[in-house]
């Protein structure tokens, strides 16, 4: 594993089911962060944490759940999915969270 | 919260320069930060600005006014990869950031 990767990295999903998106990095970064993004929307953040142990709510944060039970991994949970979550989903770390974020490469999701 | 603007698309010739604008409107600044995002893949960090004046990387240029609440990115030397798109953002007083819709550069022989 090199930097940070995604899992899936496209799926679709009937409403109603629950789904998590996995993000892993291999970076050691304390600080990681979900990103949705949509057409005409730009890049919104969901959840992020600044350290394992610890998490926040980000901008759009209704309808998803996260937790960093350690440093590497960042699960995303959709506990219902709605249409609404169809979206491109990025996970993002960054060393500390005053530094850059480096982004993986995104999940594609179709909530039919 | 923040409120974030730029250009939705620009065109520009190969070889050429193009200046993409961002203004902000915010309840806490703590940096400014360019990314470079080609069509499907993930945004790439480019720049970074926390005090004003100009930040040069190679023939990427970023530039700060926080009394105006103004940015830009100045691309040099266009050549056809530097298509992409091209967001703008900007971090909290919580490190968080926010992002605009970005601007769509196209790169024309």
């Amino acid at each position: 594993i090199a930097g940070i990767t995604q899992a899936p990295t496209s799926q679709i999903l009937a409403a109603g089911r629950r789904m998590t998106l996995r993000c892993t990095q291999d970076m050691r970064h304390n600080a990681m962060y979900w990103y949705r993004q949509d057409l005409g929307l730009g890049l919104r953040l969901i959840h992020y944490s600044n350290t394992a142990g610890t998490t926040g709510k980000g901008e759009v944060p209704d309808g998803y759940s996260v937790s960093r039970a350690n440093t590497d991994d960042f699960p995303l949970t959709l506990a219902s999915a709605v249409p609404s979550q169809t979206s491109v989903y990025f996970c993002a770390s960054s060393s500390r969270p005053n530094n850059e974020q480096f982004f993986g490469p995104g999940t594609r999701l179709t909530v039919l | 919260g923040q409120n974030i603007d730029q250009p939705t698309e620009m065109t520009a010739t190969e070889g050429a320069i193009v200046q993409i604008n961002c203004t902000y409107q915010t309840s806490g600044f703590n940096g400014l930060f360019w990314y470079q995002q080609h069509a499907g893949e993930a945004p790439t960090f480019l720049s970074y600005n926390v005090l004003d004046g100009l930040e040069e990387k190679g023939r990427f240029s970023s530039f700060l006014s926080r009394s105006k609440g103004y940015s830009y990115l100045l691309l040099k030397e266009l050549q056809m990869k530097d298509s992409a798109s091209y967001l703008c953002a900007v971090r909290d007083g919580d490190y968080k950031l926010s992002f605009g819709a970005g601007t769509t550069v196209t790169v024309r022989a």
